[in-house]
């Protein structure tokens, strides 16, 4: 069975710091991953996503995040953050095996401070 | 483009009264359907999935219920709420195939009193 986690449920930093939201997962076959954004009383939006390929993955908004097969991790970075990335970040993982369903974490919290 | 709708938005409701929360998508056929519970401060809880009409499975036991009446309409019901029913509700679409992400709704803050 697949699992996620997340290492931290809560990550303070300040403003134009760097951030780093960990994430790892288990599984025993091939896998795709995701990070979503959630902001307050909103739905879930796709940050970005690994399929296949280089394993270093961007967003349009700054964001990066690697695959790393050997450590099955799959942490989200950003080398400076603002204000307005305040938000709840979750990582996702689905298989190749079919199935229809997508494993969250459980969720970190980033609060970004001036 | 697609888009998907969940309503109603907030809705205050009484133990022991029904619930009905819809939800659709517009611009794509077949997709996969869910509904997920946030509770507040936590993750998500996936509660049912549909692959097609009538084609319903139920992650957890609980007093909901999922019916998918339509191809791209999906409703969640309760007979009797339960305080522990309160969260934040959400709806989410996929492809069929391999490796798509899903795409979520608004959602829908059910407070049970």
């Amino acid at each position: 069975a697949q699992s996620v986690t997340q290492l931290d449920s809560q990550v303070p930093v300040f403003e134009e710091a760097p951030v780093e939201l960990r994430c790892n997962y288990s599984s025993s076959v091939s896998v795709y991953l995701f990070w979503y954004v959630q902001y307050p009383n909103q739905g879930l939006q796709l940050l970005l996503k690994y399929l296949s390929g280089s394993t270093l993955v961007k967003s349009i908004n700054g964001f990066e995040a690697e695959f790393n097969k050997s450590q099955t991790s799959f942490h989200l970075r950003k080398p400076s953050v603002h204000i307005s990335d305040t938000a709840e970040y979750f990582c996702a993982v689905s298989d190749n095996t079919g199935g229809f369903k997508t494993i969250f974490g459980a969720g970190t919290r980033l609060f970004v401070k001036a | 483009s697609q888009t998907i709708h969940q309503w109603p938005a907030t809705l205050v409701q009484p133990v022991g009264s029904p619930l009905s929360l819809e939800c659709t998508v517009e611009g794509t056929s077949n997709p996969n359907l869910y509904w997920y519970r946030q509770a507040a401060g936590r993750g998500l809880q996936l509660l049912f999935y549909s692959i097609g009409i009538d084609q319903i499975s139920s992650e957890v036991p609980q007093n909901l219920s999922a019916s998918r009446p339509q191809d791209r309409q999906f409703i969640l019901s309760s007979k009797k709420l339960l305080l522990s029913d309160s969260g934040f509700y959400l709806c989410a679409w996929r492809r069929r195939g391999l490796g798509y992400e899903q795409y979520f709704g608004p959602g829908t803050r059910l407070t049970v009193t």
